[in-house]
């Protein structure tokens, strides 16, 4: 099983500051297969970034992924007050299970 | 507009089966990957398993001996089924769908739906 760790747990900044989040799997993984989610309290995940650094539909370009091999990380260039919520990388390779991340929280500062 | 509903009963007793259903609109099962993810309260999210319209299954090894995926094309649904549940299986359960143009990431899910053990 692909065991991806994410880092940092929690981080506090401030709108319109830049965010930096890192997931990191324990075995080299195609970068097809890496995908980010955000999610709201109370809601399903939403789809960010797939393919590592294709934005899905509607996100705007505020949020980018980048990454290879093992180290992946997603970036948004200045938050805005929508943007504090918790975010998860998830994996689906050729072998299940299609693991997540433990998350990360973007909090205010 | 692809939308995902689950349903099912909110409380399940210890030691039974916990069934869910999940109703597709805007677009046939008759395609795309069907997923089930479940997310205990306060925690993580962990992806259960996948059912293929050609039939294809494949589940989270730690739960295989106990889960069941499986798909109606005729109601436009598909289903879990989790056997043997503990209190470890509260979880809030999410549906969603699997798109391999993009390399299965999940862009459509269910609101998702609170299922708690107890006697």
């Amino acid at each position: 099983e692909i065991v991806l760790t994410q880092s940092p747990g929690t981080l506090s900044l401030s709108p319109g500051e830049r965010a930096t989040l890192s997931c990191r799997a324990s075995q080299s993984i195609s970068s097809t297969y890496l995908a980010w989610y955000q999610q709201k309290p109370g809601q399903a995940p939403r789809l960010l970034i797939y393919g590592a650094s294709s934005r899905a539909t509607g996100i705007p370009d505020r949020f980018s992924g980048s990454g290879s091999g093992t180290d992946f990380t997603l970036t948004i260039s200045r938050l805005e007050p929508e943007d504090f919520a918790i975010y998860y990388c998830q994996q689906y390779g050729s072998s299940p299970p299609w693991t997540f991340g433990q998350g990360t929280k973007v909090e205010i500062k | 507009q692809v939308q995902l509903q689950e349903s099912g009963p909110g409380l399940v007793k210890p030691s039974e089966t916990l069934s869910l259903t999940c109703t597709v609109s805007g677009g046939p099962i008759s395609s795309y990957y069907w997923i089930w993810i479940r997310q205990p309260p306060g925690k993580g999210l962990e992806w259960i398993g996948y059912f293929h319209y050609s039939g294809t299954t494949n589940y989270n090894p730690s739960l295989k001996s106990r889960v069941s995926i499986s798909g109606d094309t005729s109601k436009n649904q598909f289903s879990l089924k989790l056997s043997s549940v503990t209190a470890a299986d509260k979880a809030v359960y999410f549906c969603a769908r699997g798109d391999a143009l993009t390399g299965m990431a999940l862009e459509y899910w269910g609101q998702g739906t609170l299922v708690t053990v107890s006697s």
